[in-house]
């Protein structure tokens, strides 16, 4: 069965310091991955996106993400986290295949930074 | 530019009644999706129409829920006589037909049965 997998519910980090929010994945064939956050109230709004190409994809506000093969992951980070960061991050993935449409989220990860 | 619109962004109703939430896509997007998320969770996929395409119905939870969809615009999901565990937001999502493509969110409706 395909599947995304956020293994932490909750992530805390410092102000500053890097962050790093946890994706795995399992498709059959190759996927195309996307990471979107989550502010209270609000919609999902994307990210970044790995389809082709570049294994560490630069997205929005300063995110980026590092697609692995071989571990079937996606791992979104950032360099020095703000604490406007805070929000809920979902990763998903929608395979590569022809007339797959639908996209498989993730559970989703709460990300809290500290001041 | 415009993003998606869902209306109305908040619905209060008493168990047993219905429901129409109303989502408009980008324009130019033909595929449109509707989740549901109970607080604190994740996305939960309802219907997913592209074009003039049959539907994917697939994730909707009762025959109470059913979505249409006026060619490549406006669509509406209706909840029949519903019940408190109809409570949750529902977010549209609209994307151009693509796999490539993310998608993009409405705000959603935060909907509450009483």
């Amino acid at each position: 069965a395909q599947s995304v997998a956020q293994p932490e519910d909750q992530v805390n980090v410092a102000e500053g310091n890097p962050l790093t929010v946890k994706c795995t994945y399992s498709v059959s064939g190759n996927p195309y991955l996307f990471w979107y956050v989550q502010y209270p109230n609000r919609g999902l709004q994307f990210l970044l996106k790995y389809i082709t190409g570049d294994n560490l994809v630069k997205g929005s506000y300063g995110f980026e993400a590092e697609f692995n093969k071989s571990q079937t992951s996606f791992h979104l980070k950032k360099p020095s986290a703000l604490v406007s960061d805070s929000a809920l991050y979902f990763c998903a993935v929608r395979p590569a295949t022809s007339g797959t449409y639908k996209y498989i989220f993730g559970t989703g990860t709460r990300l809290k930074v500290l001041a | 530019g415009a993003g998606v619109s869902q209306s109305p962004s908040n619905k209060v109703t008493e168990k047993g009644k219905d429901v129409e939430l109303r989502c408009d896509p980008i324009s130019g997007h033909t595929a449109l999706y509707w989740y549901r998320q109970r607080l604190g969770q994740g996305l939960e996929f309802l219907i997913y129409f592209q074009g003039n395409s049959a539907p994917d119905k697939s994730g909707l939870p009762s025959d109470r829920f059913s979505a249409e969809r006026t060619g490549e615009s406006v669509s509406t999901l209706t909840i029949q006589r519903t019940q408190q565990e109809d409570s949750a937001v529902y977010l549209c999502a609209s994307s151009f037909f693509r796999v490539d493509q993310p998608q993009h969110f409405g705000d959603g409706t935060r909907l509450s049965i009483l």
